[in-house]
């Protein structure tokens, strides 16, 4: 069984701070993963995708990916409140002819005013 | 670029009736299309595979005759939920991926706005 393990929340960090998201998972095969931000009562928007181990920015937003610990984060700097979301992670193994993702249950961030 | 449209945005309908939603990718031919439902604070949860022209594939639980799903071109898939009862209501959110000589672009997805059902 193919999994993607996140902290529920709520993670709460102030204004202006540095939000740290953390995502495991199983499948050693996988190689695309990605972050998506889900406001309550909307559909899931992607924010952020990462294949290789490292960093990648984009904004304010970073993905950090280490393949041999099947970790993946996503950090935000200068948190907003407008940044106050379920924030899902994905990842897929390429190679699965489903292109099917695998969604973790998501980490809720609550930036405070 | 990538964006999908749903619709309708919301439907309210009577028990035993049927509702189909659209699913459509504006910018892109969509091989694939997926149909998730997401009940009130809980997960996303795929309910079907859809590739363009053939049989869609299901998860296990959901029931091939109650949600009917086409995807007759490149830029359109069908969802029907047929004899719907209150239990069926829920977010039903589809996204949409393509595929270039069987290999999908890294499998990005990108979802429609949703479609909220009331089932009464």
């Amino acid at each position: 069984q193919k999994e993607v393990e996140q902290n529920s929340g709520p993670l709460s960090v102030p204004e202006g701070a540095i939000a740290s998201l953390n995502c495991t998972y199983s499948d050693r095969g996988s190689q695309s993963f990605f972050w998506y931000r889900q406001y309550s009562g909307k559909s899931p928007e992607l924010i952020m995708s990462i294949y290789s181990n490292g960093d990648k920015e984009d904004g304010r937003f970073t993905a950090q990916l280490n393949k041999a610990s099947q970790y993946v984060s996503l950090l935000i700097r200068d948190s907003q409140p407008s940044d106050s979301a379920t924030y899902l992670c994905a990842v897929n193994n390429i190679m699965d002819s489903s292109y099917k993702l695998i969604f973790g249950s998501g980490t809720r961030l609550l930036v405070r005013p | 670029g990538a964006v999908v449209s749903q619709h309708p945005s919301w439907v309210i309908c009577k028990s035993g009736t049927s509702v189909k939603i659209e699913c459509r990718s504006l910018d892109f031919q969509a091989t694939t299309m997926f149909w998730y439902r997401q009940f009130p604070k809980q997960s996303l949860m795929l309910m079907a595979t859809s590739n363009e022209g053939s049989k869609a594939t299901y998860e296990q639980g959901v029931e091939k005759d109650k949600f009917l799903i086409n995807h007759a071109s490149l830029t359109l898939s069908t969802l029907t939920v047929t004899s719907a009862h209150p239990e069926d209501s829920s977010f039903y959110i589809c996204s949409a991926t393509w595929t270039s000589g069987g290999f999908s672009s890294y499998n990005e997805q990108f979802f429609g706005p949703g479609t909220r059902l009331t089932v009464l």
